[in-house]
């Protein structure tokens, strides 16, 4: 069984500080998905990354693949009050088309 | 923007009964696959479907469950017989041919009394 560890699980922060949260799995994964996520809402897909090392950028978001892509990070610079949500991870492994999610980070930014 | 869309957003139902749950997936996609959110718990793979057959399932998929594509735009889920724990956002999700990147709807709430 593939499992995808997210840490922190919360984190409250004021506007405009950096912050990093984490995804890790002992499992390799072929691709790997970000999505946030509203209270009753569906996860809305913020990024894939497929290759190790890979790094990619949304505005003030900068997500990277680890270079075994067994863990990934998702920073965010200058954090705002818009960006208060549920961060989830979520993996795919070999050719199965399945995700496996973690448990998602609960961030909230204060104005 | 294409997006995944889902009715209803909300159904109540006596446990026993049976309940269908709709999606139409992003319209040139191929993969379609439904996930379940039980409160305060992580999002679960139910089930994937590609060429009009189930391609892969987990084991919350048990007989209860089934999936069909009655037609070119929906893609359904019905519970056979609802049990209290079925109680969850029920997610559809779709993907391309290469299935890199799923696109999820906005969930059915699914409450079993």
């Amino acid at each position: 069984t593939q499992l995808l560890e997210q840490s922190p699980q919360f984190l409250s922060i004021q506007e405009g500080e950096n912050l990093t949260v984490y995804c890790n799995s002992s499992s390799v994964f072929s691709s790997l998905q970000w999505y946030r996520q509203e209270p009753g809402e569906g996860p809305v897909l913020l990024v894939t990354v497929v290759t190790g090392g890979e790094v990619k950028k949304l505005k003030r978001l900068t997500f990277q693949f680890g270079d075994a892509r067994k863990d990934s990070s998702l920073h965010i610079t200058a954090a705002q009050p818009g960006d208060t949500g549920l961060y989830l991870c979520a993996g795919k492994s070999g050719s199965a088309r399945q995700l496996t999610f973690g448990s998602g980070t609960q961030l909230t930014v204060l104005p | 923007e294409p997006e995944v869309t889902q009715t209803p957003s909300h159904q109540v139902t006596q446990m026993g009964q049976e309940v269908i749950l709709r999606c139409v997936p992003i319209s040139n996609h191929l993969y379609f696959y439904w996930y379940r959110q039980i409160l305060g718990q992580k999002v679960e793979f139910l089930v994937s479907f590609y060429n009009n057959e189930i391609s892969e399932k987990s084991e919350i998929f048990d007989d209860q469950f089934s999936v069909e594509r009655p037609d070119g735009s929906n893609f359904t889920l019905k519970i056979r017989s609802t049990k209290l724990e079925d109680s969850a956002m029920y997610f559809c999700a779709s993907s391309t041919w290469r299935g890199e990147t799923q696109y999820f709807g906005p969930g059915t709430r699914l409450l079993v009394l």
